[in-house]
């Protein structure tokens, strides 16, 4: 039921630059409706890797920057660790979703 | 340091209902600036929003799962609850209580996490 398109999987060697997309429509992002990211380590919640965009939660390393235009978002994550490979999640609102969220389907990074 | 945790049975017969509670530590419940909600993740697949509750009782719910949710909230104990009837294999998932601030928009915490299988 995502209404956020993302590419199922990325990958990227230690040191490398990825970026992971989102795209929406004009009812969410195309909206003017900010797009925050997570990242989710395996076998633990989500956690909030960017909000409104492109600001990062105290704790988490500059490496991690996000952009929006338009009907879409990125994530770009530089200097590339090991312990990045996790599932990243994009979310927004949606008008018909009042109180909620809309989240894409997750992009599995995988760290070569 | 704000906490939520979520609580309740892992197995649920399927067409029984499914209950869970988040007991909130750290902070208030009764806020103005937060909806206090719940997450489902099937397993190995993505995020899906149920429905969330403001801390004075309005509920706003998935429209694809509206029929079968009902949220509520008790504050004198920092606590909301999820009741999700008529349960199939398909409500099988980790769900997850958060906290998604109301202007902003956000998911800024989220509970660990309780696996709920629906399985006679």
């Amino acid at each position: 039921q995502s209404v956020l398109t993302q590419s199922p999987s990325v990958s990227g060697a230690p040191g490398q630059r990825v970026t992971i997309s989102c795209t929406g429509s004009s009812s969410n992002i195309g909206a003017g409706y900010d797009v925050h990211w997570y990242q989710q380590l395996p076998g633990t919640a989500p956690k909030l890797l960017i909000y409104g965009n492109s600001n990062r939660p105290s704790g988490v390393p500059d490496r991690f920057s996000g952009s929006k235009s338009g009907t879409s978002a990125s994530l770009a994550i530089t200097g590339l660790q090991a312990e990045d490979e996790a599932d990243y999640y994009c979310q927004s609102y949606d008008s018909s979703l009042t109180g909620g969220g809309v989240f894409g389907r997750g992009t599995k990074l995988t760290v070569l | 340091q704000l906490q939520l945790q979520e609580s309740g049975p892992g197995l649920v017969k399927p067409s029984e209902t499914l209950s869970l509670t988040c007991t909130v530590s750290g902070d208030s419940i009764s806020s103005s600036s937060y909806y206090w909600g719940w997450i489902r993740q099937p397993p190995g697949k993505g995020l899906e929003w149920i429905g969330s509750i403001y801390y004075s009782g309005s509920t706003y719910y998935n429209p694809s799962l509206k029929s079968r949710v009902t949220i509520s909230v008790d504050t004198s104990k920092d606590q909301f609850s999820l009741k999700l009837s008529s349960v199939t294999a398909a409500d099988t998932a980790m769900y997850y209580c958060s906290r998604r601030r109301k202007t902003t928009r956000y998911f800024d915490y989220w509970g660990q996490g309780t696996l709920v299988t629906v399985s006679s």
